[in-house]
């Protein structure tokens, strides 16, 4: 299996444009999870899905952060407008959820987001 | 919600000897946790998990155990090796019916076996 897939990987960007960062899960796993990842603030969890249903986005910082899941093998998080305090590392992880033995997540590689 | 807390930031051991992170916890009702191994540039990778049905659980080098009382955990690593250096992290979540569920993450040790 190729693991959870992400692109890109490096995003350097200029204030003010919009961001689409993508994720593939693994084939097969229920549940999709979108993380950010700064020195000051650690691992913070965004927005996860199950079954393609977002289930809790009380992550996302604000309205310019958004995310979708139109079918089992895609999701993306979108940045409108991008600010320069949304530099960080995204990572998406996906998880069997119920159509496996329990709650393991599988991290992707990270996009590393840069906006100037 | 949860909070985990997680000790200490950085540790530095020789080669061999052993290292033991420790992570405490809030919801009484959490009942899985996985420790998480990230080495520079990469995501985080799954090392080994623990539910609340269980004290302990090995493999290989690495040991976790579950104190639920005192809700607690702790990542036990024996005869380290220079490729265990990284950041690990401990996790907290309340599994239930099967479905997954998030997790909350402390903030992470860094490792360094030094030769």
């Amino acid at each position: 299996d190729a693991g959870v897939i992400q692109s890109p990987r490096h995003e350097v960007t200029e204030m003010g444009q919009e961001v689409t960062l993508r994720c593939k899960p693994i084939s097969g796993h229920n549940s999709l999870f979108w993380y950010r990842q700064t020195m000051m603030r650690g691992l913070e969890l965004l927005i996860y899905f199950n079954n393609n249903v977002p289930i809790d986005d009380s992550g996302m910082p604000e309205d310019r952060f958004s995310a979708k899941m139109p079918n089992a093998s895609f999701s993306t998080l979108k940045i409108q407008p991008s600010e320069p305090r949304d530099s960080a590392v995204y990572f998406c992880a996906s998880s069997p959820g119920a159509g496996g033995p329990g709650n393991e997540q599988f991290f992707g590689p990270g996009t590393r987001l840069t906006v100037l | 919600g949860e909070n985990v807390e997680q000790h200490p930031s950085t540790l530095s051991v020789q080669e061999g000897d052993s290292a033991v992170i420790k992570c405490t916890y809030s919801d009484s009702a959490s009942n899985y946790f996985p420790w998480y191994k990230q080495e520079l540039g990469k995501g985080p990778q799954l090392i080994i998990d623990i539910r609340s049905n269980v004290g302990e659980k090995k493999d290989q080098r690495i040991a976790v155990t579950l104190n639920k009382t005192a809700k607690h955990f702790s990542l036990h690593i024996t005869e380290t090796q220079p490729e265990d250096s990284a950041v690990y992290f401990c996790a907290a979540s309340k599994q239930s019916g099967g479905t997954a569920s998030k997790l909350t993450f402390g903030t992470g040790t860094r490792l360094q076996v030094t030769l």
